[in-house]
């Protein structure tokens, strides 16, 4: 699976839009971004994931530029609740168990 | 029901016991996983079991155990263990690989253990 590359902290305020950047320079044609998300003392929850096309869910939305190498998640509206620890994720979709997680983002939203 | 629960949230043991951890997931998943987490690192894959048997074993020392007793339970015993393993355990659950459906991993929200 590619490496990722993720700044080691952001900060946004609350009710603005987070921008959270992963680079995947070396992604590969079949290689999907999957974001999942950490909040302090649980468990990590997936968020969105994509190939080539932007995707939207009811958590966030993925930009993936045209030549795949780098990626933001967006969360729209941050809320006190999104500081969290961001994990972006390269890996080829439904052919692998393993999830492998760098070291991620880690987000907070200031009041 | 999109839950993954694990027994218990918390466990201090000593060098000599034996303990262990409990998973359980009841979305009909066929892949489940322990994930070992050191504080302020990402978490990292210790064992797969898809379809009950293990499918993965990422060489972790025999003091950690793994057993699945069916499609929906997880256990993780634990044996002579080092005060370098207190960490949070993760467990999760997916569909597995080449169902051709999501394949996202659902998390629980982990054990911490402290081995002393």
């Amino acid at each position: 699976d590619a490496k990722t590359t993720q700044p080691t902290s952001m900060d946004c305020a609350e009710g603005r839009a987070a921008n959270l950047p992963c680079n995947h320079s070396t992604i590969s044609g079949n290689e999907y971004v999957y974001w999942y998300r950490q909040i302090h003392s649980q468990g990590p929850q997936y968020i969105i994931h994509g190939l080539k096309n932007n995707e939207t869910n009811e958590m966030a939305s993925l930009i993936i530029t045209e030549d795949r190498k780098s990626s933001t998640l967006i969360l729209p509206h941050a809320t006190l609740r999104d500081t969290a620890v961001y994990y972006c994720i390269v890996r080829v979709k439904d052919s692998s168990y393993k999830l492998i997680f760098g070291s991620g983002t880690r987000l907070l939203v200031r009041p | 029901d999109t839950e993954v629960t694990q027994t218990p949230k918390h466990l201090v043991m000593g060098m000599t016991n034996k303990k262990s951890l409990k998973c359980e997931q009841h979305m009909g998943h066929r892949a489940m996983y322990w994930y070992k987490q050191k504080a302020k690192k990402p978490p990292e894959l210790m064992f797969v079991y898809s379809y009950e048997k293990l499918s993965i074993n990422e060489s972790v020392p025999s003091r950690f155990s793994p057993e699945c007793p069916n499609s929906s339970l997880l256990n993780l015993h634990l044996h002579a263990l080092q005060p370098e393993d207190s960490a949070l355990y993760l467990c999760a659950s997916s569909q597995g690989p080449g169902t051709g459906r999501r394949d996202e991993q659902f998390f629980g929200p982990g054990t911490r253990l402290t081995v002393l």
